[in-house]
């Protein structure tokens, strides 16, 4: 069974910084194409970015909110995703999900809650 | 970038019913790769649909995917209990795309 865990999540003041992390199980996970997915009370879902496999390249695209400010990284001796997130927003608020590529099954977690207020 | 739209935002059904659940693209989705998921409260989303009508793994058959192009439907043939949530259509590729939802609720 694939599980994915994300875990950090909490309260943190405009500007300040936070990293998420998503465990993955049940998976080969070197071979998966990993995304961030939020969901925020102003823009319902929202895709945050992704980091392909190692095979595939490895490369990271994002979306234009992310740009600059987010970093996705994977640590794949761990099974590990991970969300560098600074300089964070009010509008940054929201739960984020780490997923696989639909091509992978299309599994999300159960998401962890991000609240940015001061 | 492309907005997906989904259509009814609430549909109000009794079990045995037939659910009908539109998403609409801004363009036309390459491939079609375009994807239905189920969101119940609490609960991570589940992957219905791929590819506009391919089924995934241990997907009930009276979850059907329709469409190409900019159109799409997602039919739900005879509603179980189990099947009150939220549904959503996602463009995948390059980017993620995601529709507002629809949530199918017990009339």
């Amino acid at each position: 069974e694939v599980q994915l865990v994300e875990s950090g999540g909490g309260l943190v003041k405009p500007g300040g910084s936070l990293r998420l992390s998503c465990a993955a199980s049940g998976l080969t996970f070197t071979e998966a194409g990993m995304n961030w997915v939020r969901q925020t009370p102003g823009k319902g879902l929202e895709w945050v970015g992704r980091v392909k496999s190692k095979r595939a390249g490895g490369s990271t695209d994002y979306a234009a909110p992310a740009k600059g400010r987010f970093s996705i990284s994977r640590d794949d001796s761990q099974n590990t995703l991970y969300l560098q997130m600074n300089s964070l927003k009010i509008e940054d608020t929201g739960v984020y999900y780490c997923t696989t590529g639909v091509p992978e099954g299309g599994y999300w977690g159960q998401g962890t809650l991000v609240t940015v207020s001061s | 970038e492309t907005v997906l739209t989904q259509s009814p935002g609430t549909l109000s059904l009794s079990p045995g019913e037939r659910a009908t659940l539109s998403c609409r693209a801004s363009q036309s989705v390459s491939g079609n790769s375009l994807a239905w998921y189920q969101q119940k409260p609490g609960q991570a989303p589940r992957l219905l649909i791929y590819a506009a009508s391919s089924r995934a793994t241990g997907i009930p058959d009276r979850f059907s995917g329709s469409g190409s192009g900019a159109d799409f439907t997602l039919t739900i043939s005879r509603l179980e209990p189990e099947d009150f949530a939220v549904y959503f259509c996602q463009q995948y590729g390059r980017s993620l795309f995601f529709g507002g939802g629809t949530k199918v609720e017990i009339k």
